[in-house]
């Protein structure tokens, strides 16, 4: 079955740093990926998406990469600030017509002032 | 303001007391899905909607039911609540299913079965 996998440990990095976090996913092409933000207590909420035809994609200080041959995506958040402290989910559609989505655990990010 | 309002926010009740969990979008959106959430296991889907009356299975679907009988809401409803149930529900919509663009989630609704 369709598995995602998100580095279940927490990422801790420095203020001003990049941070990259990784989604990696086995038996499935999606035709997209999409990645959210999770604050304790709240409902994700969505930060971009991106389709099997392109390789990148950026919003702001977000930028997405999607390798379809690795089945890897990376997110990565440039000059990090202490406000990026959350999880950050990957998710992906099932089987045709995307109506069933997967989501990764997420991995808990901390930006150290 | 455009939101997924869902009620109660927390609830505990005991095993067997069938309960509803309410979910309305004010977004005139076509699809909508339920969400569990469990520490280490991230979310699952239970049920989704792609319009009003079509409804199906996720992936964990037993001990829950869902109706489409509106646009805008979708309440989810556990018959005879179990203490497996006890978890973080998230329900969710987007315009037209997944895959044309984001999905948009209600605040979540804590449920305890004892």
């Amino acid at each position: 079955s369709q598995k995602i996998e998100q580095n279940s440990e927490a990422l801790n990095i420095q203020e001003g740093k990049t941070a990259t976090l990784t989604c990696n996913y086995t038996n499935y092409s999606p035709a997209y990926l999409q990645w959210y933000r999770q604050d304790p207590g709240r409902g994700p909420v969505f930060l971009l998406l991106i389709r099997e035809n392109e390789k990148e994609k950026r919003k702001e200080r977000l930028k997405v990469t999607f390798d379809t041959t690795l089945k890897q995506s990376l997110f990565h958040i440039t000059a990090s600030q202490p406000a990026d402290s959350a999880t950050y989910l990957c998710a992906l559609e099932e089987g045709t017509g995307g109506f069933k989505t997967i989501f990764g655990a997420g991995t808990r990010l901390f930006v150290k002032a | 303001e455009a939101q997924v309002t869902q009620n109660p926010r927390y609830l505990i009740t005991v095993t067997g007391k069938k309960l509803t969990v309410t979910c309305s979008q004010n977004m005139n959106h076509e699809y909508m899905s339920w969400y569990r959430q469990d520490p280490g296991l991230g979310l699952r889907q239970i049920y989704y909607s792609m319009n009003v009356e079509v409804t199906d299975k996720g992936d964990v679907p037993e001990g829950y039911k869902v109706s489409r009988k509106e646009k805008r809401n979708f309440p989810l409803i556990l018959e005879s609540p179990s203490p497996n149930q006890t978890s973080l529900y998230f329900c969710a919509s987007s315009l037209a299913g997944v895959g044309t663009g984001e999905l948009f989630f209600g605040e979540g609704s804590r449920l305890t079965v004892l």
